[in-house]
């Protein structure tokens, strides 16, 4: 089925560092979402974007819905241990479903 | 709140037997919930959209047959794998709507395993 593209795959950076990835599709979206996955757990949503340019935080979190519509992007400063995890992008159009990103696979140093 | 859960949290069954997953959404009711399967290392894949009270909607390449969606009440829905065969065995995932928004909420999964 169809995906976002979804940058980096993963990521092995030092506890500290700030964290950056992104999504970026070929259609428009009317909502981005972003979530977290821990190892033999379901997601768990972070952040949800509704409006084109809209920049919403959530703790050390931040993510952005593209001007264009057609990307995202989310932010993590200061990481710890905690943050390790696969992070999803997905993508609303419409009707309800999710069209998902491949991931990114974080992984932190202490 | 929007807490989602699943039962049993995984099973192991027989060729050839059917298993019964069920997700309920515990402080919200859920008119639409989605059934997901992923494979280690890899993306969540939408099986199915479930709705209460009418026919569950299965994405191309989904054998309603083998994967019966039953959505009876707006707290509970449920996934029976019919005939499982070993390459049934996945991490099952579910997740409701919550209200008119698109935010969808998880399940913690079921991790099937078919010997």
């Amino acid at each position: 089925g169809q995906q976002l593209n979804q940058s980096p795959q993963s990521m092995f950076i030092q506890e500290g560092e700030d964290v950056s990835m992104n999504c970026t599709s070929s259609s428009i979206f009317n909502t981005w979402l972003w979530y977290k996955q821990d190892p033999g757990e379901g997601p768990v949503l972070l952040i949800a974007l509704y409006k084109a340019g809209e920049l919403t935080s959530n703790g050390r979190l931040t993510a952005q819905f593209g001007i264009t519509r057609k990307d995202s992007f989310l932010n993590i400063s200061a990481s710890i241990p905690s943050d390790v995890g696969i992070y999803f992008c997905a993508g609303h159009r419409q009707g309800g479903k999710l069209i998902f990103g491949q991931g990114t696979e974080l992984s932190v140093k202490p | 709140g929007a807490v989602v859960s699943q039962h049993p949290s995984w099973v192991i069954c027989k060729s050839g037997t059917s298993v019964k997953i069920e997700c309920r959404s515990l402080d919200f009711q859920a008119t639409t919930m989605f059934w997901y399967r992923q494979f280690p290392k890899q993306s969540l894949m939408l099986m199915a959209t479930s709705n209460e009270g009418s026919k569950a909607t299965y994405e191309q390449g989904v054998e309603k047959d083998k994967f019966l969606i039953n959505h009876a009440s707006l707290t509970l829905s449920t996934l029976t794998v019919t005939s499982a065969h070993p390459e049934d065995s996945s991490f099952y995932i579910c997740s409701a709507l919550v209200g008119s928004s698109y935010e969808q909420y998880f399940g913690p999964g079921t991790r099937l395993t078919v010997t």
